[in-house]
């Protein structure tokens, strides 16, 4: 079954707007975390944000933040102001278990194009 | 602060032919992630290392892979006999695991596998 869903399969934004990417997730876990990296056309995967199933407010980095929303079980990332940079595929993530091992499983990723 | 380290870049080979794929985590990480990522299937948990132990290697498609962690500072993933079905792009990640906090793991740039 599908842990993670990104239902956004690609979206364009205009430079300066924010954008809300979507993610739902799937476990019967009690903790967990949740994960967003991006990845650009160069093929690399950057870290930007996390979130854990016990931390009570949503986490913010920098023009980034996550909308957690438990009982619904998503975990959405908004980027504030785009920039061209911003285009890139984004991928939500989820670790679960309190002994958090490490293992991922990931998202189909959402293409973001942002325009001028 | 160097980053994951992996190498080749880029590889061509033959269907038949043995495949090994090299990673360097970041100094002082005690856990190594192998991924693959592919247009069909996303980004798939290949096998996992803590402490150079093998944790999980449920993702390992089949006999043909290989992943060995001889020290914390090198791991590899190797692929005998290649067949076309594993075209993709490697990568490796690593973490601090164990510490509180987001456990995010650092990617490597990734190997563009091709086997013709």
């Amino acid at each position: 079954a599908q842990k993670i869903t990104q239902t956004q399969p690609g979206m364009f934004v205009q430079e300066k707007e924010a954008v809300t990417l979507d993610c739902t997730y799937d476990t019967s876990d009690q903790s967990y975390g949740l994960f967003w990296y991006k990845q650009p056309s160069s093929g690399e995967m950057i870290f930007l944000i996390y979130q854990g199933s016990y931390d009570e407010q949503n986490a913010t980095e920098g023009r980034y933040s996550l909308n957690f929303q438990k009982a619904r079980k998503s975990a959405n990332l908004v980027i504030s102001a785009s920039q061209l940079g911003d285009s890139a595929m984004y991928f939500c993530a989820m670790r679960e278990g309190e002994r958090s091992w490490g293992k991922l499983q990931f998202g189909a990723g959402t293409q973001v194009v942002v325009t001028p | 602060d160097a980053g994951v380290i992996q190498s080749p870049r880029h590889e061509v080979t033959e269907m038949g032919q043995e495949v090994t794929l090299r990673c360097k985590p970041i100094s002082g990480h005690n856990s190594l992630f192998w991924y693959r990522q592919t247009m069909m299937r996303g980004l798939e948990l290949l096998i996992y290392f803590n402490n150079n132990v093998p944790i999980d290697d449920s993702g390992m498609p089949e006999d043909r892979f290989s992943a060995k962690m001889p020290n914390a500072s090198f791991s590899t993933l190797k692929i005998q006999p290649s067949e076309p079905r594993d075209s993709a792009v490697y990568f490796c990640a690593s973490s601090l695991e164990g510490r509180e906090g987001a456990y995010e793991q650092y990617f490597g740039p990734g190997t563009r596998l091709t086997v013709t």
